[in-house]
């Protein structure tokens, strides 16, 4: 089965400053598609950026990049120049992609980002 | 209305009571999933209807009862919900096909007293 693990129960920023979240996961396939999601005090769960495996380009969204290591089954982001609206909880999921379980999404606990003005 | 919506937003009920969930997605969407989220834990998928039939159950338990009429709505029927089942519970929706990214609603609050 699927895991996705992120190490960072909470993280700190400056604002205008950089931060870096991390995820791992473990899988056996080779195909599969990776994605952050923040999630918000006002509980709405948003869509950050999305990799899919078989590019070898990281994703980049604006002010949000990923650093996609397949082999090293690593896939951080990167928020450049924070702003205060950027404060929420951010949730690492995969998903497969192939197989019956193509659906389901895994997430990981989530990390609470603060940004400090 | 635009995305995918949830009412009530806040529920507290009892452990005798029913009640139900409902969700609407005006995406046009033909995939709708159940998920819920405890403090301190990680998503937990527990349902998913794909062109309007379901597809997953999740090992949940019988006291929660899905019912998708048609592509567009999603209900979770409660009844006889132990404290335990209090949690936030989240709908969303994609197009069916591995590719596609799902959509969330902003959640239910449950309380089960």
């Amino acid at each position: 089965a699927q895991t996705v693990t992120q190490s960072q129960p909470e993280m700190s920023v400056q604002e205008a400053e950089t931060v870096t979240l991390s995820c791992t996961y473990d899988t056996s396939e080779s195909d599969y598609y990776l994605f952050w999601y923040k999630q918000p005090p006002s509980r709405q769960m948003i869509l950050v950026i999305r990799q899919e495996a078989y590019k070898q380009q990281n994703a980049t969204e604006n002010r949000f990049s990923v650093n996609f290591q397949k082999a090293a089954k690593s896939f951080s982001l990167k928020i450049s120049d924070s702003q205060l609206g950027d404060a929420a909880m951010y949730f690492c999921a995969y998903r497969s992609g192939s197989g019956g379980s193509n659906y389901k999404l895994t997430f990981g606990k989530g990390t609470l980002l603060t940004v400090n003005p | 209305e635009t995305g995918v919506t949830q009412t009530p937003r806040h529920l507290v009920m009892g452990m005798t009571n029913k009640k139900s969930l409902k969700c609407e997605q005006h995406l046009g969407h033909n995939a709708m999933y159940w998920y819920k989220q405890s403090a301190k834990k990680p998503l937990e998928l527990m349902f998913v209807y794909s062109l309007e039939e379901r597809v997953e159950n999740n090992s949940v338990p019988s006291r929660f009862s899905p019912e998708c009429p048609n592509s567009s709505h999603l209900f979770l029927h409660l009844h006889t919900l132990q404290p335990e089942d209090s949690a936030l519970y989240l709908c969303a929706s994609s197009s069916s096909g591995y590719q596609e990214t799902q959509y969330f609603g902003p959640g239910t609050r449950l309380l089960v007293l």
